[in-house]
């Protein structure tokens, strides 16, 4: 079954911790996104990559780190320097960088304590 | 970079009325609209899109318009249902772009009243 997972759904951290959330796609897609959504602020884009190897800063990617050493995975580390981790993380993949359809998964609820 | 403003930020329905969903963007090399839509507590889902190319076009009760000249394109959604509500995100993408080469509107929030 083709699809986009991420993992945890849930996670709760303290403060000063860093945390990795994964992201994994089997849709064989170049291209791989992390976004961040909070309430009224639609989703706003942290790091992109459109190849293996390859990956580039979004809008807001002070504190979170990425990388992209296969096709089918992309994972977000949200560093102890970011400010106020607690949100809602979105992955999504793409056949290519800004063609067609972006492919969602569930997402993941940080929680900072 | 691009620039895309959604309006309004919420919208309250009847069942069965009408409901549209405005947006504009900034850069005219933008040539690809899709909407999403995100039901609570889940992800969020293209429902349809719209080329450059194309003016209009309609997916059962939703339709998509694009006007060029004026940078913006709606969403139109008829006979709503409840079903329907869910929050909606337009974006426009210019498929030659790096990492603003897709850029979306903050959301519109539609609640469909029973």
């Amino acid at each position: 079954d083709g699809g986009i997972t991420q993992s945890p759904k849930y996670l709760f951290r303290k403060e000063g911790q860093n945390v990795t959330l994964s992201c994994e796609q089997n849709l064989n897609h170049d291209a791989m996104y992390w976004y961040r959504q909070d309430p009224g602020q639609g989703l706003r884009l942290i790091y992109y990559s459109q190849i293996v190897n390859d990956f580039q800063k979004g809008d807001i990617a002070e504190g979170y780190s990425v990388s992209r050493e296969k096709k089918e995975s992309f994972p977000l580390t949200v560093t102890s320097a970011q400010k106020n981790p607690t949100a809602f993380y979105l992955c999504a993949s793409q056949t290519a960088a800004n063609t067609g359809e972006l492919f969602f998964g569930e997402g993941s609820r940080l929680t900072v304590l | 970079g691009e620039n895309v403003e959604q309006h309004p930020s919420t919208l309250s329905v009847q069942e069965g009325d009408s409901a549209v969903i405005k947006c504009t963007y900034s850069d005219s090399a933008s040539n690809y609209f899709p909407w999403y839509k995100q039901e609570l507590g889940k992800r969020p889902q293209l429902i349809i899109d719209i080329r450059s190319n194309v003016g209009e076009k309609k997916d059962q009760r939703i339709a998509v318009t694009l006007n060029k000249t004026a940078k913006h394109f709606s969403l139109h959604i008829t006979e709503t249902q409840p079903e329907d509500s869910a929050v909606y995100f337009c974006a426009a993408v210019y498929s030659g772009g790096g990492a603003d080469g897709l850029t979306f509107g903050k959301g519109t929030h539609l609640i469909i009243q029973p």
